[in-house]
């Protein structure tokens, strides 16, 4: 079975300093990875995603994340936080191979930026 | 705006009730997928169909039953509501019913139960 495992259900950081969000995974075989953002009220938004085609991926507002397979881990980072950015993020994996079976999340972590 | 659609925004009933949540997918997305957020459980996949059929299942309980029309809006019942039904329930939509596909998720309906 796959998991996701968010480290930190909060992190906090300054205005225009560096965004690091954990994710590690698990699964038998290569993932499919997704980050996805939460805004208070609102539906969930992808942020990027990861299908095998390169390992460091970019994303919207900014962000991007690096598969690296040897830690199964798939962080998201973003160089200069914006005070826009203050939501809930949330790391999510399926299956390979054409299944269905829908995205396993993580617990999500919530970012907060400091003026 | 995602494209996905959801009815009701809000829904509050009574324990031992059933409801019924409605979600139409974006234009052209085949399938459907209904989750559950909690505040404890967290973000759970409950239940997907493709143009109809269900295709997969996840964390839903023999309470909830869901469907997919012909038109390929989809509905989500959940019945002999209790307090731990209490939720906000998303449906999120794709093309294909594919892994790899992203999925576009609606704006959810919270449901409150007392």
């Amino acid at each position: 079975a796959q998991s996701v495992t968010q480290l930190g259900s909060h992190v906090s950081v300054s205005e225009g300093a560096l965004v690091l969000l954990r994710c590690n995974y698990s699964s038998s075989v290569p993932p499919y990875l997704f980050w996805y953002v939460q805004y208070p009220n609102q539906g969930l938004q992808l942020l990027l995603k990861y299908t095998s085609a390169a390992t460091l991926v970019k994303g919207i507002n900014g962000f991007e994340a690096e598969f690296k397979k040897s830690e199964t881990s798939f962080h998201l980072t973003k160089p200069s936080a914006h005070m826009s950015d203050a939501a809930e993020y949330f790391c999510a994996v399926s299956g390979p191979g054409g299944g269905a079976d829908g995205l396993t999340f993580g617990k999500g972590t919530h970012l907060i930026i400091q003026p | 705006d995602s494209g996905v659609t959801q009815t009701p925004k809000h829904l509050i009933t009574a324990t031992g009730q059933r409801v019924t949540l409605r979600c139409s997918p974006r234009s052209g997305d085949l399938s459907v997928y209904w989750y559950q957020q909690s505040l404890d459980q967290g973000l759970q996949f409950l239940i997907q169909y493709y143009n109809g059929e269900e295709r997969a299942k996840g964390n839903i309980l023999e309470r909830f039953s869901a469907q997919q029309f012909p038109d390929l809006h989809s509905e989500l019942n959940l019945s002999s509501l209790e307090l731990g039904d209490s939720a906000l329930y998303f449906c999120a939509s794709s093309p294909g019913g594919l892994a790899v596909e992203t999925q576009y998720f609606g704006p959810g309906t919270r449901l409150l139960v007392l």
